[in-house]
Order: structure tokens, then sequence, then C-alpha cells
């Protein structure tokens, strides 16, 4: 069971331009999160996902940003009009059940790190 | 609402020296409990979690106990070695989403 692919794992864009991040999840995982991380700095929380569904986005930018997780296919988080503030790191983690379930843990994936130039 | 506040680092030790990262949460209800690790350049990985009151979670030498009359789950090790360097994260679940504490940063020195 392979584990939550991010890809690109670097991404590099001139301002202006617009990103498109991607996240599968795991097999049997329906629910999708999203965290942006500054550099030397904790996680910040931005979106949950299920599928077809925006749960929580109580974390994303009012303007330029958006995600969504479809019925087929990847979680897509996407950032228009890029400027040098959204230079970071953005993981996806993806998690089986709805949180608050006991035993539910968020499983990682390896982050794209988006440059804009 | 929920939040989970760690103590902040950096945090740097010699090796074998005793390790402790505080954490503690404010939540409704009783939430599961998390201490997620992060190697540079990598994504989270889960230590350990415990998911009710007086579980302790263990891994890799790490331990945490879930502490309801204190909201605390603070991590333990008796010997680090210089390959635990990383940032910590403790993190709850409950309700719709996780919650993550900001992250304690360790440098284990030789």
């Amino acid at each position: 069971n392979a584990g939550v692919m991010q890809n690109p794992r670097h991404l590099v864009r001139r301002r202006g331009q617009e990103a498109r991040l991607r996240c599968s999840p795991m097999k049997g995982h329906s629910h999708v999160y999203w965290y942006r991380q500054l550099p030397e700095e904790g996680l910040k929380f931005m979106v949950y996902l299920q599928k077809e569904n925006i749960i929580d986005e109580s974390g994303m930018p009012k303007e330029r940003f958006s995600a969504e997780f479809p019925k087929e296919g990847p979680s897509i988080l996407r950032i228009q009009q890029v400027v040098r503030g959204d230079s970071a790191a953005y993981f996806c983690a993806s998690s089986p059940l709805r949180g608050g379930y006991r035993n539910t843990e968020a499983f990682f994936g390896q982050g794209t790190r988006l440059t804009v130039v | 609402g929920n939040s989970v506040t760690q103590m902040e680092g950096p945090v740097t030790l010699s090796e074998e020296a005793f390790l402790t990262i505080n954490c503690t949460y404010t939540a409704t209800g009783y939430p599961s409990l998390f201490w997620y690790v992060q190697y540079p350049g990598e994504g989270l990985q889960l230590l350990l979690k415990a998911t009710k009151a007086d579980d302790k979670g263990s891994n890799k030498g790490f331990e945490a106990t879930y502490r309801k009359e204190t909201t605390s789950f603070h991590l333990e090790k008796g010997s680090v070695q210089v390959s635990d360097s990383a940032v910590y994260f403790c993190a709850l679940n409950y309700g719709q989403n996780f919650v993550f504490g900001p992250g304690t940063r360790l440098s284990v020195l030789p």
C-alpha cells in the first residue's frame, strides 16, 4: 500500500503564475488535509476535504487559493497569481476516517516545496 | 476551541542525555493525542499515539502518557542519539480536524 503521494516535490513559479499541487491519498483514505509550513515554522492548517466536499476551509486565504478533491483523481491545491510570500512547503495528509474517531491518525506525504521567484 | 501548546525550542542536548518535550492541550471532550517527527527535508511521520486517559504510547525509545488531569502529553526519551535530531510536533484529533502544536526542534550533539 503506497503512502501519500505528493507531486511535484519541488515547484518553481514566477510571480503571477499559477501553482497546482497534487496529492494522492493512501488507498482507502477518503479524507485529505492540506497544511502549509513556512521555513523554520510549524504547520498551519489550510483545508480539510472529503471526496467532492470541502469540510473545513477556515485556514485557506480568502483569495487566490482553492482546493478540490474530486470523486476520481488526486486532491489539488491551486494557487493563482503566486507571490513571493507563497513560498513554503505544502504538506498533504490523509486519513481513513473522519477526524474524531479515536484511532484515526493522519499519514503525511513528503510535501511540495514551492519557490516563487 | 481545540489547541496544542509545546515548549519552545530549539532544544540542544548531548548524546545520551534525557529528553523531555512538554505538550499541553485544550480540547472539548476526549481527543486522541499524537507525537509526529519531521526529519530535514521530509514530511511528518507518526512517532506514537494514545487514545484515552492514562494510555502510554511508545516507539523507538520514546514514550508519552496521556494525562487527562493535567491535559498533558509530554514526550520523553531516556538516552537520545544524534539521529534523533528533528522537529517534533504534538497533535490532537477531535471533531473534524487534526490540530498541531508549533513544533520543537531538537538538536543532539555527539
